[in-house]
């Protein structure tokens, strides 16, 4: 079965502090593993997604097959990075979401 | 170019009534997928629709039906409410047609509250 588990509800950090984001998935194929986030009175947006291998906003995600995880990262989080955030398996399947709030 | 819009953004229903929900797809979309999140939930997939058909479908019941129209815009029909069914309804559309691939872009919502 298709899963996506995101263990954190709020995450809290100050600024200029390292953040760690976890998403977990299980799934049987290759996913397609996505991360959307929603700022405060925005629409949700695509961040990033493991195919493109890219850095956003100086976010990255690194797809661990071995251990069935797409954690998002950022060395140094700013206060502008609070928002929403959901990972998602083939846009089929999201995450419950986790509240990022950096603290000034 | 024209983002992704939903109407209308908000509305009220009663147990056993019928709703129509309408999304107009950013320009040059030709997919588009229906979502539905419930409070501190994420969004549940329902179904995308590709050149008017249906391309695939999450695990919800008959009585949640949609329609795509020539010019990509898609109507998400429920029947027979339930107060289950209150929750905010995203539209997304997106340029690839494979279900679970390419980005999507997201409307604002229709937020439905059955009583």
């Amino acid at each position: 079965a298709q899963r996506v588990t995101q263990p954190e509800k709020l995450l809290s950090v100050f600024k200029g502090a390292p953040v760690e984001l976890k998403c977990n998935y299980s799934y049987s194929g290759s996913p397609e593993l996505f991360w959307y986030v929603q700022y405060s009175r925005q629409r949700l947006q695509l961040l990033l997604r493991h195919i493109s291998r890219e850095s956003i906003k100086g976010f990255t995600a690194d797809l661990n097959k071995g251990e069935t995880s797409f954690h998002l990262k950022k060395p140094f989080a700013q206060e502008e990075d609070s928002a929403m955030y959901y990972c998602a398996l083939k846009n089929t399947r999201f995450g419950a979401g986790t509240r990022l709030t950096v603290k000034p | 170019e024209t983002g992704v819009t939903q109407s209308p953004t908000h509305l009220i229903k009663t147990r056993g009534q019928q709703v129509t929900l309408r999304c107009s797809s950013q320009s040059g979309h030709n997919t588009v997928s229906w979502y539905q999140q419930a409070l501190g939930q994420g969004p549940q997939f329902i179904f995308q629709y590709y050149r008017e058909e249906e391309n695939g479908r999450g695990n919800f019941p008959p009585r949640f039906s949609g329609l795509q129209f020539p010019n990509y815009s898609s109507e998400l029909n429920v029947n027979a409410l339930e107060l289950d069914d209150s929750a905010l309804y995203l539209c997304a559309s997106s340029l690839v047609a494979g279900v679970g691939t390419g980005e999507l872009f997201f409307g604002e919502g229709s937020r439905l509250t059955v009583l």
